[in-house]
């Protein structure tokens, strides 16, 4: 079964760090392109990060400096690496698979990142 | 930057056609795809490029794109297909992929 699982979210102080895990089955995360989406609590959906099967990687505007997406190919695993967290980056994180029509085609459930003193 | 617009919310009666839009300049040119999303749950992708449906998603979702907007439209509407629904584009220019604001379907 194609199947995504994130972890690693939680509580965080404002310039505070966390780093998100998305465990990937049924495909390989290195062979393919993989993306993170986030969503802010009763807000819409925002693309964060995408990494493609060569390994480059792209970043929205917001996160771009702060933020890291990588990958370990043995533990077929996505990450997103948070640094100089804000209260803004509050949001539910979503791992996806991307097609290549550029589609998010596979989604995790989601992890929770709240940024509070 | 492109914007991609949607209603806030659409109505629809059970067994009547929705119909929601996702509006952007010549958005004809660019693949179009649809997701929902139940309170609680992650999104889950109903249409693809524009008008293709993935595995296991029902006949009575469809879409279309031409000119300046993009259509889901969803036939024979049933309750359990209450949701928010969001259209995604991925831009070139920027380089980046790009949400609608959501349109959430309440089915009366």
């Amino acid at each position: 079964e194609v199947q995504l699982v994130e972890s690693g979210g939680g509580l965080v102080q404002p310039g505070g760090s966390l780093r998100l895990s998305c465990a990937a089955s049924g495909f390989i995360v290195s062979s393919n392109y993989m993306s993170w989406v986030r969503q802010a609590p009763g807000k819409g959906l925002e693309w964060v990060s995408a990494m493609f099967d060569g390994g480059s990687t792209k970043y929205a505007d917001s996160v771009k400096g702060r933020f890291t997406i990588s990958r370990h190919s043995s533990k077929n695993t996505l990450f997103l690496e948070m640094n100089s967290l804000r209260a803004e980056d509050t949001a539910v994180y979503y791992c996806a698979r991307l097609s290549s029509s550029y589609a998010f085609d596979i989604w995790g459930q989601g992890t929770l990142v709240t940024v509070s003193s | 930057s492109y914007v991609l617009t949607q209603p806030p919310s659409v109505s629809v009666a059970p067994g009547q056609t929705a119909r929601i839009s996702c509006g952007g300049n010549n958005i004809a040119t660019k693949s179009v795809h649809w997701y929902h999303q139940k309170p609680g749950q992650a999104p889950l992708l109903v249409v693809y490029d524009d008008r293709d449906r993935p595995s296991g998603i029902p006949e009575r979702f469809s879409g279309s794109n031409s000119g300046n907007t993009a259509t889901l439209t969803i036939s024979r509407v049933e309750a359990g297909d209450e949701a928010d629904y969001f259209c995604q584009v991925w831009d070139s220019s920027s380089d980046h992929w790009l949400f609608g604001g959501g349109t959430k379907l309440t089915v009366l």
